[in-house]
């Protein structure tokens, strides 16, 4: 079945530090989708890739798609205390399954 | 444009009680999901309608969870009985269809604690 593993589990930085998290695939993906979770709130949409080495960027946040379409990571630049959550990578492989990476939480210390 | 409504927010169950949840889809959203979330984990697809026909419940634990969406637009799940283990937070989601890359919107989930 469909594997997707995300590292790492949990990370603590100091307020104004980088951050990344990955996202593998044992299986080409059609695309990927990630989200952002809040302590206590809901799953929210960042971002879709979908092309091959695809290079996406939101303010501070960069988001690319592997060469091989197997992996994907996320980089915040210089984290503030409003990053604070869990980053779920989301895909969809071309078989249609739908599957939630196990997310990579963020804490930042000020 | 409204959001996706769930209901109850909150639950406490004794295991082996039934309960069930309630889920409004965003309006014009053909597909819709429900996920459970165990704490610390991420969220586990257990259905997804698309319409009202099921196109993926090969997570739905069927002994004991059932869910419908009859007409195609709000939909409940149920649990019946629960066990322990069923606790944890259960997120409607929907989308406007189902198929690869469809941003999928999600509500502010129930959360369910079996004692």
């Amino acid at each position: 079945g469909q594997q997707v593993m995300q590292i790492p589990q949990y990370q603590h930085v100091q307020e104004g530090e980088d951050f990344t998290t990955y996202c593998n695939s044992s299986t080409t993906l059609s695309n990927i989708q990630w989200y952002k979770q809040r302590p206590g709130g809901h799953p929210v949409f960042l971002i879709q890739l979908v092309k091959s080495g695809e290079v996406k960027k939101q303010k501070r946040l960069t988001f690319q798609f592997g060469e091989a379409k197997k992996n994907s990571s996320l980089h915040i630049t210089a984290t503030q205390t409003t990053d604070v959550g869990t980053y779920f990578c989301h895909i969809n492989n071309a078989g249609n399954m739908l599957t939630f990476g196990g997310g990579t939480r963020l804490m930042v210390k000020p | 444009e409204a959001g996706v409504a769930q209901s109850p927010r909150y639950k406490i169950i004794e295991k082996r009680q039934s309960v069930a949840f309630w889920c409004n889809p965003i309006s014009g959203h053909a597909t819709l999901y429900w996920y459970q979330q165990i704490l610390g984990q991420g969220p586990k697809l257990l259905i997804q309608f698309q319409n009202n026909g099921v196109v993926d419940d090969s997570q739905l634990p069927k002994d004991r969870f059932s869910a419908e969406r009859l007409k195609g637009v709000d939909s409940t799940l149920k649990i019946q009985p629960a066990k322990l283990e069923d606790s944890a937070v259960y997120l409607c989601a929907s989308s406007r269809r189902g198929d690869s890359g469809n941003t999928i919107y999600f509500g502010e989930g129930s959360w369910l604690t079996v004692v």
